[in-house]
This record gives structure tokens, sequence and C-alpha cells, in this order.
């Protein structure tokens, strides 16, 4: 089946610890977001992806990064955790880009990602 | 500034019917999603909303008026597994997506 493939679902890390958390798609889709999602509230996109395109939110600190070798993969890196990044980590895609159409977008399982 | 308004919590009797309701401001509109997530999962799409009206899908319906900026999202005949939270998302004029906070349905039996 075509889906969105998160590793690994839970992931604990010390403060300041580098983490990266991964993303996978078999849906050929042009289009991945990273969205934060903490108890209780919206999700919050990081950044997206248009093919190779990076698209930075203007409120993403720089403490987060990604990176999109190919179509099929993505990566979130944090390069020095702190508590208050404790969160849900969602990956999504999309078949176009903005500008493009409303696209409905396809989620991965998260990762919870746990800092101590 | 861009804003979803969503009930932050609703209980409702299982067998019966819910509507949840959302309110929207935001620069332009391309349309209006819902989606369903239970609690530590990712969402999953349920219906997308473009024109006025009532789109019906089985046990699930949602409703737009892009005229008074509100939508709903009715869940008729429902079961326990529905006990989820129900994100109301908005595309703007740049086809950026706007998500509420989310609607955590309980469903007693």
């Amino acid at each position: 089946d075509a889906m969105v493939i998160q590793n690994p679902r839970y992931q604990v890390t010390q403060f300041g610890k580098p983490v990266t958390l991964s993303c996978s798609q078999t849906l050929n889709h042009n289009v991945m977001y990273w969205y934060q999602q903490k108890s209780s509230q919206a999700p919050k996109l990081l950044f997206h992806y248009y093919d190779k395109d990076f698209n930075n939110e203007a409120d993403t600190p720089d403490n987060f990064q990604s990176r999109r070798p190919n179509t099929s993969f993505c990566f979130l890196d944090i390069r020095s955790p702190g508590l208050g990044d404790a969160a849900m980590y969602l990956c999504a895609t999309s078949p176009r880009p903005a500008g493009e159409g409303a696209d409905t977008q396809y989620f991965g399982p998260g990762t919870r990602l746990t800092v101590l | 500034g861009q804003n979803i308004d969503q009930p932050t919590e609703m209980t409702a009797t299982e067998g019966a019917i819910v509507q949840i309701n959302c309110t929207y401001q935001t620069s332009g509109f391309n349309g209006l999603f819902w989606y369903q997530q239970h609690a530590g999962e990712a969402p999953t799409f349920l219906s997308y909303n473009v024109l006025d009206g009532l789109e019906e899908k089985g046990r699930f319906s949602s409703f737009l008026s892009r005229s008074k900026g509100y939508s709903y999202l009715l869940l008729k005949e429902l079961q326990m597994k529905d006990s989820a939270s129900y994100l109301c998302a908005v595309t703007d004029s740049n086809y950026q997506l706007i998500w509420g906070a989310g609607t955590k349905l309980i469903i007693k039996p």
C-alpha cells in the first residue's frame, strides 16, 4: 500500500543532544511537510519542500533543519533539543505544490519526541 | 490575523448525532478540510468543501457557508471508535493550510 512512513515512532533524547527524525513516502508526491504538534494544539508547520525547493516558515527556529535527498525521503534535524521541543512531529505529503490547488495532505503516523 | 475557532471539547452518546462547528477568518479561501485524529496518531482526511452546501459521506457530512466563514461536521449514528479530535483546516489565498486546534469528541455508552 502507498503510504507515509515515519521512524522511529518514539524517540527519547537528552537536552542539547542532536536528533534526526526520518520520513519516507511511496506516494511519489512532490510536496513534503514537517509539522510540530503539542498536546491539544493545532499542527504547526515547520517547513515544506516542493520537490527540492525548501520553504522555511518565518517563525521556525534555527534549531530545526531539514533535508530532502530525494523524492521519497525527508529528514528533520533538531540540532540542540530543548525541553520545549518535546512534541509529536508529523510528516505529510501532497501531490501538488502551493499555488496549484488545495490538496489533501497525507500524514505519517508521527514521531513522539521526549527530551530528558 | 488568520484564525480558526472550534469548541475545545464535546461529549455525545453512542448512537446519537453530533455537530462540530468551525468558524474561520483567513486571508482568502481556497477550501476547508476536516481531519480526524485519534489520540497519539496522525490526522486522517475526512472531507473537503470548497463550494457552499453539504457534502455527505456515509455517516459523516460536512457543510460550508463561505459568506459566513462557517463550517460544520455532522456525525451520525455515533460509535465508540468516533472518539477522537476533529480538526478544521482552511486553505488561504496563498494555498497555505491554516489549522484549528481541534475539537475533542468524547463518546459515552
